[in-house]
């Protein structure tokens, strides 16, 4: 069975400092994977997504980058964290065979910048 | 452009029934999902709608009109439990995922 873990569960940084966030995919192979942010009370905002290894394209403009240096690990970074950057960071992969779409996600890494 | 609107808190009492709309205007359509999302903790999968229609899975239910750009997620026989937000999310033409803010559900006993 397919599995995602992130890591780490929190996070408390202050700002300025640089940021790394991780997240792998375990039982499949070739995932789309995504990373959501979603602020308190708030909807899931798609900050990056990746077809495949290297790939990544951004929907939105910010301070945040990502990586896709293997087939099942994705990483969120940044270089100097903003105040704004605060929240709850989901990582989701699908399935590029789109047999049901669904997304399935991580338990997520609450990150509060101070 | 794009556009998903959920009501952004409902009450209901333990027991009853409760209904949860979804209006969307999206670039195309390839399926509709409801989540459920407890505070603090990642979203799962409830339901996913592509046709026309009513799915129902077991006290869950949701409704699909493409034509009107409408959905429903209806909840039987609420527990405590069912304290959580509920998220409509559509698939648009190119495969990305629209979600709306969500729906905060509170159940009074």
């Amino acid at each position: 069975s397919q599995t995602i873990h992130q890591w780490p569960a929190t996070l408390v940084q202050p700002v300025g400092s640089p940021l790394s966030l991780e997240c792998t995919v375990e039982g499949t192979s070739n995932p789309n994977l995504y990373w959501y942010r979603q602020a308190a009370g708030r909807g899931l905002q798609l900050l990056f997504y990746s077809v495949g290894i290297g790939q990544i394209s951004s929907e939105v403009p910010q301070n945040l980058s990502a990586s896709r240096p293997q087939d099942r690990q994705f990483i969120l970074s940044s270089k100097k964290l903003l105040l704004s950057d605060s929240g709850f960071y989901l990582c989701a992969w699908d399935s590029p065979l789109r047999t049901t779409n669904e997304q399935f996600f991580g338990p997520g890494t609450r990150l509060t910048v101070l | 452009g794009q556009n998903i609107d959920q009501p952004t808190e409902m009450t209901a009492t333990e027991g009853a029934i409760v209904q949860i709309n979804c209006t969307y205007q999206t670039s195309g359509f390839n399926g509709l999902f409801w989540y459920q999302q407890h505070a603090g903790e990642a979203p799962t999968f409830l339901s996913y709608n592509v046709l026309d229609g009513l799915e129902e899975k077991g006290r869950f239910s949701s409704f699909l009109s493409r034509s009107k750009g409408y959905s429903y997620l209806l909840l039987k026989e609420l527990q405590m439990k069912d304290s959580a937000s509920y998220l409509c999310a559509v698939i648009e033409s190119n495969y990305q995922l629209i979600w709306g803010a969500g729906t905060k559900l509170i159940i009074k006993p």
